[in-house]
């Protein structure tokens, strides 16, 4: 059973651009999170979504940022117009109930020129 | 409400030595107190949790003590190895896994 896939692993974009983060979860998960990791900090909740819905986004900007998880494919987190502040280790993980316990994937790691 | 405290930021043990590690919250509807593991340019994995019902929980090497009415929690990691050196979150959260983490301590086993 493979773990939780996160990809691309590094992302390199410039001021402006949009980055598009994907996550898969393991197989029989249907809960996925999103976390934030800025250096030297703690993991900071961001979004929960449950199949095609959007469970609790209140860790999440109110702008530039948008978080899917459709009926068929990988959730996607995207961030549009990226600015340096941006830049941070974005963790995905997935749980097969909303109480059970959380996998986390090795993050994609976005820098942002 | 929602800060997780983790103290210390970093953690120096030797080898065989006791890693603990101690984290305080504040908002009592947290039922759930989860330990997680880092190591560099991977994910966090869960070492053990605990829930409120319970004043410690031991698996392995590493135990948990809760103190409910000093809203206080800490990781004891009995003798402690150098495969032991990464990062420690503690964490919070209640119904939906939705967890306010600490803000990490740096461990490093000296052999």
């Amino acid at each position: 059973n493979a773990g939780v896939m996160q990809n691309p692993r590094h992302l390199v974009r410039r001021r402006g651009q949009e980055a598009r983060l994907r996550c898969s979860p393991m197989k029989g998960h249907s809960h996925v999170y999103w976390y934030r990791q800025l250096p030297e900090e703690g993991l900071k909740f961001m979004v929960y979504l449950q199949k095609e819905n959007i469970i609790d986004e209140s860790g999440m900007p109110k702008e530039r940022f948008s978080a899917e998880f459709p009926k068929e494919g990988p959730s996607i987190l995207r961030i549009q117009q990226v600015v340096r502040g941006d830049s941070a280790a974005y963790f995905c993980a997935s749980s097969p109930n909303r109480d059970e316990k959380l996998f986390f994937g090795s993050g994609t790691q976005l820098s942002v020129l | 409400q929602q800060q997780v405290k983790q103290s210390p930021q970093s953690l120096i043990v030797q080898k065989g030595g006791i890693s603990i590690i101690n984290c305080a919250y504040e908002n009592t509807a947290f039922d759930y107190f989860p330990w997680y593991q880092q190591f560099p340019g991977k994910g966090p994995a869960l070492l053990i949790a605990i829930r409120p019902d319970v004043s410690e929980k031991k698996e392995g090497r590493f135990t948990i003590s809760f103190n409910k009415s000093a809203k206080q929690f800490s990781l004891h990691i009995m003798d402690s190895q150098p495969g032991d050196s990464a990062t420690y979150f503690c964490a919070a959260g209640g119904a939906t896994n939705k967890l306010i983490f600490g803000t990490g301590t740096l461990l490093a086993v000296q052999p």
